[in-house]
C-alpha cells in the first residue's frame, strides 16, 4: 500500500515549456486534489476532483489544467510554464465524495523550478 | 470567506519544554479542523482532527489540540518536545465553498538541544 505517489520528484523547466505532473493513489479514494506550496503562504488549492469524471477549479487555477484519468490517477498539466509557477506541488486524496469531510492524504511532492 | 491564521511564523523551544502552536480560524458554520506536520522535503502528515464532540482531541506523536469555539481557536500542544518534532506545522479548516480545505501559512518549529 503506497498511499499517494507523485512523479517526478524534481523538475526544472524553461519558460514556455510544458509538462505533466502525475499522481496516483491506491486507497480507493473518490476525491483528489492538487495544491501548490509557496513560502509563507501555506498550501493553496489549484484543482480538485470530487469523483471520477469531474474536476473543479480551486483557489489558484490559472495556468494549469487537470485530468482525472480514472479513480486512481489525477494529473496536473502546465501548458506554458512561467517563473511564477516555481513551487512545490502536492497531490492529495480523501475518502469522501463531494464534501471534504475526511482528512486528506498527501503525496511526497514535486519540486518544480521554472527558469 | 473561510480562513486560517497561524500568528507565529517561527517558534524555538528547548528539548523537553512544552509547546503550544496557535491557530485561529474564520468559518461560518461548525468547522472541521486539522493539524498537519511536514518534515523537511516530505509531504504532509495528519497529526489530529476535530469534527465534533469532545473539544480536546488527541493525536499521534503525543500531540493534542483543543477546539475553543468562543475564541475561534484550535491550538496544538505537546507537554514535552523532542528533537524529532522539529518541522513545519499547518493548521487547516474545511470544507469551504470549493469543497477544499484552507491552510494556514504554517509555523516552523525549531528544537534546541
Amino acid at each position: 500500500n503506497a498511499g499517494v505517489t507523485q512523479t517526478p520528484k524534481f523538475q526544472v523547466l524553461k519558460t514556455g515549456q510544458s509538462m505533466t505532473l502525475q499522481c496516483a493513489q491506491d486507497m480507493n479514494h473518490n476525491s483528489m486534489y492538487w495544491y501548490r506550496q509557496d513560502p509563507g503562504m501555506g498550501l493553496r488549492l489549484i484543482y480538485y476532483s470530487a469523483s471520477e469524471g469531474t474536476t473543479d477549479k480551486g483557489e489558484v487555477p490559472n495556468g494549469y489544467n487537470v485530468s482525472r484519468l480514472n479513480k486512481r490517477e489525477f494529473s496536473l498539466r502546465l501548458e506554458s510554464a512561467a517563473p511564477s509557477q516555481t513551487s512545490v506541488y502536492f497531490c492529495a486524496s480523501s475518502g469522501r465524495e463531494g464534501r471534504m469531510s475526511y482528512e486528506q492524504y498527501f503525496g511526497p511532492g514535486t519540486r518544480l523550478t521554472v527558469t | 470567506a473561510q480562513s486560517v491564521t497561524q500568528p507565529d511564523i517561527h517558534i524555538t523551544v528547548s528539548e523537553g519544554a512544552s509547546l503550544e502552536l496557535r491557530c485561529n480560524y474564520s468559518y461560518g458554520a461548525t468547522p472541521y479542523l486539522f493539524w498537519y506536520v511536514q518534515s523537511p522535503g516530505q509531504g504532509l502528515q495528519l497529526l489530529l482532527k476535530y469534527f465534533s464532540g469532545d473539544t480536546l482531541v488527541q493525536g499521534i506523536k503525543g500531540f493534542e489540540a483543543e477546539f475553543k469555539r468562543s475564541q475561534s481557536s484550535f491550538n496544538l500542544r505537546k507537554p514535552s518536545v523532542h528533537w524529532s518534532d522539529a518541522a513545519e506545522y499547518f493548521c487547516a479548516v474545511g470544507p469551504n465553498n470549493n469543497n477544499d480545505m484552507r491552510f494556514g501559512a504554517g509555523t516552523r518549529l525549531t528544537v534546541k538541544p
